[in-house]
């Protein structure tokens, strides 16, 4: 069964960074895409990144545009998510989750149990 | 960005009811949507791909239809495991964009 584990998430004063990873086990990670999914306490849920398989290509959604940065270590089977500029509505439960993409479709097939990152003074 | 209009935003039923969730976009994405289940406390999970198909170890209960902009998540007999928030997700283009959710309450 796949396995996805978040870590790195804590508390960080508005203006702050922090990195997230995700380790990948189970499953061949540099075969598959794979994003970052967020969710603000007692809201709905939010897509924040995507990279390729290869890590060579990566969307954003517009909210985090310019302070984030995906990235991924096929290597190590992790993957990365740099959060600079934080504000505090940048608190969220963050998934790591992977992207399965084929010629006809694209859907998140495995997620993590995620990570709480908190943005307060 | 594609905008997903998620409808209701809560809805309550009764074990073995037949209920429905709709979802709409902002313009056309073909058959690129999917269905995504979240209980209290945990990840999502995938329910429908492609619109109308079934993933894998899901009940045969849960369906979707549509295609173009107006899209349907039908759960045909409610069980009480089912009580969930429920999330369409377009994977049309990028920026992925879900609908707000609908949160199915036991009535």
């Amino acid at each position: 069964e796949v396995q996805l584990l978040e870590s790195g998430g804590g508390l960080v004063q508005p203006g702050g960074s922090l990195r997230l990873s995700c380790a990948a086990s189970r499953f061949t990670f540099s075969n598959y895409a794979m994003s970052w999914v967020r969710q603000a306490p007692g809201k709905g849920l939010e897509w924040v990144s995507v990279t390729s398989d290869s890590g060579g290509s990566a969307y954003y959604a517009d909210s985090v545009k310019g302070r984030f940065t995906i990235s991924r270590d096929n290597s190590r089977n992790n993957l990365y998510l740099q959060m600079n500029s934080l504000r505090a509505e940048d608190t969220a439960v963050y998934y790591c989750a992977r992207w399965y993409i084929s010629a006809i479709t694209k859907y998140f097939d495995s997620w993590g149990h995620g990570t709480l990152v908190t943005v307060s003074s | 960005a594609i905008q997903m209009t998620q409808s209701p935003s809560s809805l309550s039923a009764s074990v073995g009811d037949r209920v429905a969730i709709t979802c709409r976009a902002s313009r056309g994405i073909g058959n690129d949507l999917g269905w995504y289940q979240q209980k209290p406390g945990k990840a999502p999970k995938l329910l429908i791909y492609a619109a109308s198909s079934l993933q894998s170890g899901v009940p045969s209960r849960f369906s979707g239809s549509g295609s173009g902009t107006d899209f349907t998540l039908t759960i045909s007999s409610l069980q009480p495991e089912d009580f969930a928030t429920y999330y369409c997700l377009q994977d049309h283009s990028y920026p992925l964009t879900f609908g707000q959710g609908t949160k199915l309450e036991i009535k």
